[in-house]
């Protein structure tokens, strides 16, 4: 079993729908967690980071279940800016091998 | 720009050749990374430095590899004896830590795409 999981995708979905997905890991060590953006043949970027209370980024939720070991992202009234692939990234702080990406959710929103 | 760069930003190489990227992270920065990426998969850790030490190396850094950050400023990635396995990006991160709370947030460069013939 991979320590990080995540649905590959692809989401194809229509602007302004609301979509989610779930990333789980399988270190309940984990401290951390994080998601980024990469667009095809860029660098990955910080999306945003992962609170146990949850948190809010204009139309981004991020939620982190602690018990079920899984963390989640939606975003609400997608935009066609929005197509990218998203990955999560969890971190235990024990050691720096120990920042595992997963290998992405593609996003494809269409008109 | 101040943010991470890399240097080349493509290189193909014959098997058997030697390779050397550079990175130059934020200024401010004290630890740097290297990862490894291929088509379809989230990057692989390589290694890091915190100032000029060299922390930490995956097991997947085979002895082919060599990584440097002499000053604690810019690193170099090595690769002695290229394979067409080693084919792929390769993304240098940097970041602030402690940053004040416990979060390490890295900053990517633009990666060096790697083909090897």
């Amino acid at each position: 079993r991979k320590e990080v999981e995540q649905d590959p995708g692809p989401f194809n979905v229509p602007e302004g729908a609301t979509v989610a997905f779930n990333c789980t890991y399988s270190n309940s060590a984990s401290q951390s967690f994080f998601w980024y953006r990469q667009d095809c043949r860029k660098e990955p970027k910080l999306l945003m980071s992962v609170y146990s209370s949850g948190n809010e980024d204009g139309r981004f939720t991020a939620q982190l279940n602690r018990a079920s070991q899984y963390i989640s992202l939606l975003i609400r009234d997608s935009k066609l800016s929005d197509s990218a692939t998203y990955l999560c990234v969890v971190d235990t702080y024990s050691s720096a091998s120990k920042i595992i990406f997963g290998s992405g959710t593609r996003l494809s929103i269409r008109p | 720009d101040t943010g991470v760069s890399q240097d080349p930003r493509h290189k193909i190489t014959k098997r058997g050749q030697n390779v050397t990227f550079r990175c130059d992270p934020i200024s401010e920065h004290n630890r740097l990374y290297w990862y490894r990426q291929t088509l379809g998969q989230g990057p692989e850790f390589l290694t890091y430095f915190q100032n000029e030490a060299q922390l930490e190396k995956s097991r997947l850094l085979s002895d082919r590899f060599s990584a440097e950050r002499p000053k604690g400023s810019f690193s170099t990635l090595e690769i002695q004896r290229t394979e067409q396995g080693d084919s792929a990006m390769y993304l240098c991160a940097s970041s602030l830590y402690p940053s004040g709370g416990r979060t390490d947030t890295q900053y990517f460069g633009p990666g060096t795409r790697l083909t090897v013939l």
